[in-house]
Formats: structure tokens, sequence, C-alpha cells
């Protein structure tokens, strides 16, 4: 158990729909992260939050919005998505992003099939 | 740009025997390295990291080797068992919480 949980852990939605992803970290972590792992790809960094501020947005999709409340938690919103948004979608969180060597934990994903 | 990159995408071994799974990187100010596992439903696991100053590193069963000098990464582990097999990932990181992972080692283990 890493500390890092994801809910759903399963979703199916249209392409019409509107959903959102939940991380959630109990490790005290400062800095939040989400990943995309799509098939046969190496996992996609998408976005990075420290301290509730986004650091980091690798052009994604303006279909995908995230959002930190606080520390300790991190949404991905969806919207408008297309068939080739299905994927694993990871959460991490580590300690911070100001030091190189912050292990990133990650949760066990959500998986996503857009129809 | 930062580019990691596994030789093998598969890789079989027998029960009992020791598994090398390598992984390159292509920028030479690359600081920090880390192994991950991936089993089947869940998210990577940190095994084992190494900083640039080193060039070896052991754990329990596991061992990560570093050649700077041809930006090569490699992962040991000994004794290979059933719960061994997974998926492996070679990444580098940078300041500012940036992961650059390879593509992935899947590893059998043949009982």
């Amino acid at each position: 158990e890493t500390g890092v949980t994801q809910t759903p852990r399963h979703l199916v939605m249209g392409m019409t729909n509107k959903k959102s992803l939940k991380c959630e970290q109990h490790l005290g972590h400062n800095a939040m992260y989400w990943y995309k792992q799509s098939a046969k790809k190496p996992l996609e960094l998408m976005f990075v939050y420290s301290l509730e501020e986004r650091v980091e947005n690798n052009s994604v999709p303006s279909r995908f919005s995230p959002e930190c409340p606080n520390s300790s938690h991190l949404f991905l919103h969806l919207h408008t998505l297309q068939p080739e948004d299905s994927a694993l979608y990871l959460c991490a969180s580590s300690q911070d992003t100001a030091v190189s060597t912050d292990t990133q934990y990650f949760g066990p994903g959500t998986r996503l099939t857009v129809l | 740009g930062e580019s990691v990159g596994l030789h093998l995408p598969t890789l079989s071994v027998q029960e009992g025997d020791n598994s090398i799974i390598n992984c390159a990187y292509s920028n030479s100010a690359s600081d920090y390295f880390i192994w991950y596992k991936q089993e089947s439903g869940k998210g990577p696991q940190f095994i084992i990291d190494i900083r640039s100053n080193m060039d070896k590193r052991q754990g329990q069963r596991v061992t990560v080797l570093l050649n700077k000098t041809v930006k090569h990464l490699s992962l040991q582990i000994a004794a290979t068992q059933p719960g061994d097999s997974a998926v492996y990932f070679c990444a580098v990181q940078y300041q500012g919480g940036k992961l650059i992972f390879g593509q992935g080692t899947e590893l059998s283990v043949k009982p």
C-alpha cells in the first residue's frame, strides 16, 4: 500500500459526458502529479502541482482540467473526451518538486474507457 | 530532448535464475535514476534508485548499476521468483518533479 488512493478504479464514459477522477495521498507530501499511461507507450506526465499551485502543464488538451484544492487531494475533470483518451490515469505524490531526488509514489490508477 | 529507452520489451527467465533488465538514457546531465515495477492492475511501485555520483546500489535481491560513460542503467534481480513477474520501468527524474519513463520490459518467470 503506497498511501495514494484513486477513485474510481474503472470508468466508462461517452464523448459528451463530464466526469472527474479523484486522487488522495496520505503521505503528508506537498507535490502531486497526473500521468497518462497508454498501451505500448511510456508514462506521460500531464500536470504537476506543488503546494496546490500548478507548476507544470505538459501541453495537455483543455478537455482535461486539473484541480488541487489542498495538498492531499487532486482531481482531474474530464469533458468531451475522445476515444484516444482511453488509458490508465495515474496519480502520484512526492515530498516536493524542488529536490530532484524526491521519490514519486503512485496510486493504482483509474482505467478510463471513452466510447 | 530527454529520452529513456529499454533494450528489450520482454524478458523470460527460469525461476531461480538471475534477471538483468537494461536501460539507456540520452541526457548526460541526468542526476537521478529510478526503477519501478508495475504489476497488472496496479500503479508503478518504487524498487530502487541511484544518483549519478554512484555506480552501484544494492537492495534486497536487486542491484542497480549505472554506467555514465555510455549512459546505461541496469537492474539485476537475483534468484528471480514468480512474484517478480511484472513490467519494469527505468525512469530519470529532474528538478521540478519531471519524471521521464522508458517503455518498460515485461518480465515473465517460468516455474
